[in-house]
């Protein structure tokens, strides 16, 4: 069990561009979520998978944000046209469906995205 | 909607001291319940998680919570703090076959030597 990685830990990027955040869950989940934290806070819901399909995406998702599964393994998170108030950590967590609805979400270690 | 209330937050024990960290959650249903810990720069590690299955909930660590519906909390406790426990600590919240975690804003435990 490797665990649920993302790529890359650390982002810092300049007002206005576009980033991308790559999380591989654990390999037999088939849940799949991100979340947004930022500073003194805990972490929100942003979107969650079930294999390749988008079930759920938060208010917090504004239209400049796109996440993708293609394969129903890893997933993508795009942020188009970056703003300051996009700094964050931004974590991927996933689960077993199948576990009972205790089922547990196993986190990544996030990556944390700065906007100047 | 679902919430969670972390009371304090921040917890300052000394080394050898009793770690009360305190979780309060407001559902009509009583929900599933979660303590995850968070060391700096890193992701949440699961420390133990309420099913319904028993009240006293035993987790890794010597860490244990406590689900009590009539004071709808679930707070955790370690008898004897250990410098290694100096985290944040989420308690988070999920409803039935809901699948999104609903988090409090956290508590960061300082242990003193």
């Amino acid at each position: 069990d490797t665990g649920v990685s993302q790529d890359p830990r650390h982002k810092i990027t300049k007002r206005g561009q576009n980033v991308t955040f790559r999380c591989d869950p654990i390999s037999e989940h088939n849940r799949l979520y991100w979340y947004r934290q930022t500073l003194g806070q805990g972490p929100e819901f942003l979107t969650y998978f079930q294999n390749e399909a988008q079930l759920e995406k938060s208010r917090l998702l504004s239209d400049r944000f796109s996440a993708e599964r293609p394969k129903g393994s890893f997933s993508t998170l795009e942020i188009q046209r970056t703003e300051q108030g996009d700094s964050a950590m931004y974590l991927c967590a996933s689960s077993f469906l199948g576990q009972g609805a205790g089922e547990t979400q196993y986190f990544g270690p996030g990556t944390r995205l700065l906007v100047l | 909607a679902q919430s969670v209330t972390q009371l304090g937050s921040h917890v300052s024990v000394s080394e050898g001291a009793l770690v009360l960290l305190r979780c309060n959650y407001s559902s009509s249903v009583p929900p599933y319940l979660f303590w995850y810990v968070q060391y700096p720069n890193q992701g949440l590690q699961l420390l133990l998680k309420y099913t319904s299955a028993a009240t006293l909930v035993k987790g890794i660590n010597g860490f244990e919570a406590e689900f009590k519906k009539s004071e709808t909390s679930f707070h955790l406790t370690k008898p004897s703090a250990h410098m290694s426990d100096a985290a944040e600590y989420f308690c988070a919240s999920k409803r039935g076959s809901n699948y999104k975690l609903t988090f409090g804003k956290g508590t960061l435990l300082t242990v003193n030597p």
